[in-house]
Parts: structure tokens; sequence; C-alpha cells
């Protein structure tokens, strides 16, 4: 159980261009979805908190017309990397968390998106 | 400022060879502390959830416990399939997961 995908699993995109990252949580419902961003040898730094039905709440110093982010159901949140640049190329890993019991807290993570622009 | 630290960067061990891996944490507002694992090129994988000082987990050859300042992954009679990234981060009353840096596990055959 609480199994989290992600699509695409990689994407090379051209500078200026848009990207879509879909993550869905399979086998449970999320009210909560977080996206991370790693770097090589780095760790997870989390961008935004994502509710479904309403905005996204964004860490300090991401910026939110840049990254946009809808959580449209209780199982799925998209990231829209807008007008994406050479520095957004990184690994994009999304969380969800579930609405209600003992594993309330925990989050569980999709396998990532690679993304690199060109 | 909240931080999480883990030790060692990078551990290298025999098969067999038991070890502890470190996590410790200033964080103001904590609500629990997790642990994960991440092989090259994927998400983070959910390992324990330890709530309160003095928890402990385990889960085959592996173990988490609970101090008020840090945390150990004790890997017991490890094998070369438990080579990965452990990662600990620790979830924040705002319901924020602040994640260490890791520790790069390698097993040798």
């Amino acid at each position: 159980g609480a199994v989290v995908s992600q699509h695409p699993s990689r994407v090379i995109c051209k500078s200026g261009t848009s990207v879509k990252i879909e993550c869905r949580s399979l086998d449970f419902q999320a009210t909560t979805m977080f996206w991370y961003r790693q770097f090589p040898k780095q760790s997870l730094m989390l961008m935004a908190t994502s509710n479904e039905g309403s905005k996204a709440t964004y860490e300090q110093g991401v910026e939110k017309d840049k990254f946009l982010i809808n959580h449209a159901s209780l199982t799925l949140s998209t990231l829209t990397v807008t007008s994406a640049h050479p520095e957004d190329s990184s690994f994009y890993i999304c969380s969800a968390r579930m609405t209600s019991g003992p594993s309330y807290y925990e989050q569980y993570f999709g396998p990532g998106t690679r993304l690199t622009v060109t | 400022e909240d931080q999480v630290t883990q030790s060692p960067e990078a551990l290298r061990l025999q098969e067999g060879e038991s070890s502890s891996l470190n996590c410790s944490y200033t964080v103001s507002g904590l609500r629990g502390l997790f642990w994960y694992r991440q092989d090259p090129g994927k998400g983070p994988e959910f390992l324990f959830t330890l709530y309160s000082a003095g928890e402990e987990k385990e889960k085959e050859r592996l173990k988490a416990t609970l101090t008020k300042k840090e945390s150990f992954l004790h890997i017991t009679a490890p094998k070369p399939e438990d080579s990965a990234t452990y990662l600990c981060a620790v979830l924040k009353s705002s319901d924020k997961l602040i994640f260490g840096t890791g520790t790069r596990l390698q097993v040798f055959p």
C-alpha cells in the first residue's frame, strides 16, 4: 500500500518551454501533497505544500509564478515549471500524505522526475 | 535555526559487519522523526517513524531508536542489497519535513 507515482520519469526540454509533472497517489487519498527538488549529492528541499482544493503554500525563495502547482483531486497534484531555464534542471520528487489514520504524518514519495533543460 | 545532521557522510561495510548511522537534530516544534532509504535516481522509500524519546522500531536488519537529541539507525549483519543512501527527516509542528544530507552506505560481499 501507499504507492505514489510520478509522470514523466525523465524529461528533456528546451529553454523557455514549460513542463508539467504529475504526481498521483495510487491506492490512497491524499489531502496534502508536497513537492521537493534534489540536486546531485544533496538532500531534499521542500518547494511547496499542496492542499486539495486550495492554493499551494510555497517555501521562501521559491517563485510561485514559475512553479505552478495544482492539486485538483485527492489523488492528483501537478507541478508545471514555466519558462524553464538550465538552472531549473534538477530531480523533482513529490510526496503524499494520507488524509487520516495512524499513518497520518507519514509522507510517501514518488519515484521522482529528472528534468533537464537545454 | 533548525538543523538536521547525519553522520557519517559515507560508510563502507563488509557484508555481516554491523554498524550504526547517526542523525542529530536541533529543531523547534518536533513532531516526529522519519527514516527513509533512497536508491540512486529514485524517490525515498519510507522505513520508520518515531514519535517519542525511547521509542524503537525494527524491520528486518534495521532498527531505529530515538532520544531527545538524536536518532540511530542500527544495521545488523548487512547485505549488499542494503547499499543505499539513508535519510533522516524531522517533522516540525508546521507539518514540514526537514531532511538531513544522508549517509551513503556501501556493503561489500
